[in-house]
């Protein structure tokens, strides 16, 4: 079970948006639509931006968005913010009752 | 409004079992299944494995050897036991609740860093 990977950083500008990956395999992200998405700033806990590929819970603004495509996973944040200034994780199940995380993603607002 | 709170030492010495408790509160513990997940310094999350109320578990593989979590419901509480621990082992530990329906994690304790070193 290896951890999914994840471009290390990604910028933007104000008002721009971005995507970031998060690339499985056939064992977890291609196989099952249980891949959730985690915004985290400095010295805090991760809290969920998306759930189920494309879910938002309530309270998260739709400027988060989630998608998959076979092995991979994709976040886009649109309208990019100086709050969106944070690390950013992938979740998928991968079976057997078990998860895996991605490597995670720093987002830069430039 | 769902808390959590990890409790146990800071500090464990290498080869010695660390031990943590997660303490649930403005909410049952029943019904849903509560993760461990640890952050080393600087790095990314790592799922260590759950617990449903009812007590059935699912670990990950790279740590099932070494770790086991329970649960005692009628405190509300969950714990944390990782063996022959090393310094690979120092980490934030977060207790997390998974909500089944979402299939995600969505309450997070506050963490408690917990530092391997002799």
């Amino acid at each position: 079970q290896s951890a999914l990977t994840q471009p290390a950083s990604v910028s933007g500008s104000p008002e721009q948006s971005i995507t970031i990956s998060c690339t499985g395999t056939s064992s977890d992200v291609g196989s099952y639509n249980v891949v959730s998405w985690y915004q985290q700033h400095p010295g805090r806990a991760p809290k969920v931006l998306i759930y189920e590929v494309t879910k938002r819970p309530s309270g998260v603004s739709n400027r988060f968005s989630g998608s998959k495509s076979g092995n991979t996973a994709s976040l886009t944040i649109s309208g990019l913010q100086a709050e969106d200034e944070a690390d950013y994780y992938c979740c998928s199940y991968a079976g057997s009752g078990t998860y895996v995380f991605g490597t995670g993603t720093e987002v830069t607002v430039l | 409004q769902v808390q959590l709170q990890e409790s146990g030492p800071g500090l464990v010495k290498p080869s010695e079992t660390l031990s943590l408790t997660c303490t649930v509160s403005g909410g049952s513990i029943s019904g849903y299944y509560w993760s461990w997940i640890r952050q080393p310094p600087g790095k990314g999350l790592e799922w260590i494995g759950y617990i449903y109320y009812s007590g059935t578990t699912d670990y990950n593989p790279s740590l099932k050897s070494r770790v086991t979590i329970s649960i005692d419901t009628s405190k509300n509480q969950l714990s944390l036991r990782l063996s022959s621990v090393t310094a690979a082992d120092t980490a934030v530990f977060y207790c997390v609740r998974h909500d089944l329906q979402k299939r995600a994690f969505d309450y997070w304790g506050q963490g408690t860093l917990v530092t391997v070193s002799s």
